[in-house]
């Protein structure tokens, strides 16, 4: 059974640049969220997506955009990068939200994002 | 604003004694908690959760009890192992997951 998985693993770009992260969630698990973590802090809500639609969006600009697939993976894009969006970027996956389930999120292992 | 709150950046404790985690939280809407376990270059791990309508959950070794009228939640592992070792964050769930900022549990051979 796979868990969430994500690539790439690692990147870096410059300032400006616009970057594409992708997930795929957990076997049998069709909502997914992601987070920014920066460096010493907890995992920061980006979004979440849920029927290929945004069902929720913590507090982040529209530069960070995202999309579900049929498939339920997703991708997360962000446009004219700046310094402080280096940080590992995680995607979590879980069960539908009416599911006795949902609450328990699983995470996969982050893209680390270095912008120079 | 920081909805969850870890206040010990680390903690250190001897195999075979009880490690305490703490966290602390400020929406009273909040209805599910939940600990993660971290290792370097991994996603988070999850560990246990609680529903608000309980105080207390245990799962083998963790515990996690709920105090709703301090907003408080506590992780105890008993006995605590060397693999213990990690970054612990709690989360609490409402209309999004909010987590603390992490505790690193070292746990001394």
């Amino acid at each position: 059974d796979a868990g969430v998985t994500q690539s790439p693993t690692h990147l870096i770009k410059t300032r400006g640049q616009q970057v594409t992260l992708r997930c795929s969630p957990k076997s049998g698990h069709d909502t997914v969220s992601w987070y920014q973590q920066a460096l010493g802090q907890g995992p920061q809500f980006i979004f979440q997506y849920y029927e290929e639609e945004e069902r929720q969006r913590g507090n982040f600009p529209d530069r960070f955009s995202g999309h579900q697939f049929p498939n339920y993976s997703s991708e997360l894009n962000v446009n004219a990068l700046l310094l402080g969006d280096s940080a590992l970027y995680l995607c979590a996956s879980n069960s539908d939200p009416a599911s006795a389930a949902y609450n328990e999120q699983f995470f996969g292992p982050g893209t680390r994002l270095t912008v120079l | 604003d920081q909805q969850v709150k870890q206040n010990s950046p680390s903690l250190s404790v001897q195999e075979g004694r009880i490690s305490i985690l703490n966290c602390d939280y400020t929406n009273s809407m909040f209805d599910y908690f939940l600990w993660y376990k971290k290792y370097p270059a991994e996603g988070p791990t999850f560990l246990i959760s609680i529903s608000s309508i309980k105080d207390k959950n245990e799962d083998g070794r963790f515990t996690v009890f709920l105090n709703k009228s301090a907003k408080h939640l506590s992780l105890h592992i008993v006995p605590s192992q060397p693999g213990d070792s990690a970054v612990y964050f709690c989360a609490a769930s409402g209309n999004q997951f909010y987590f603390g900022t992490g505790t690193s549990l070292t746990v001394i051979p």
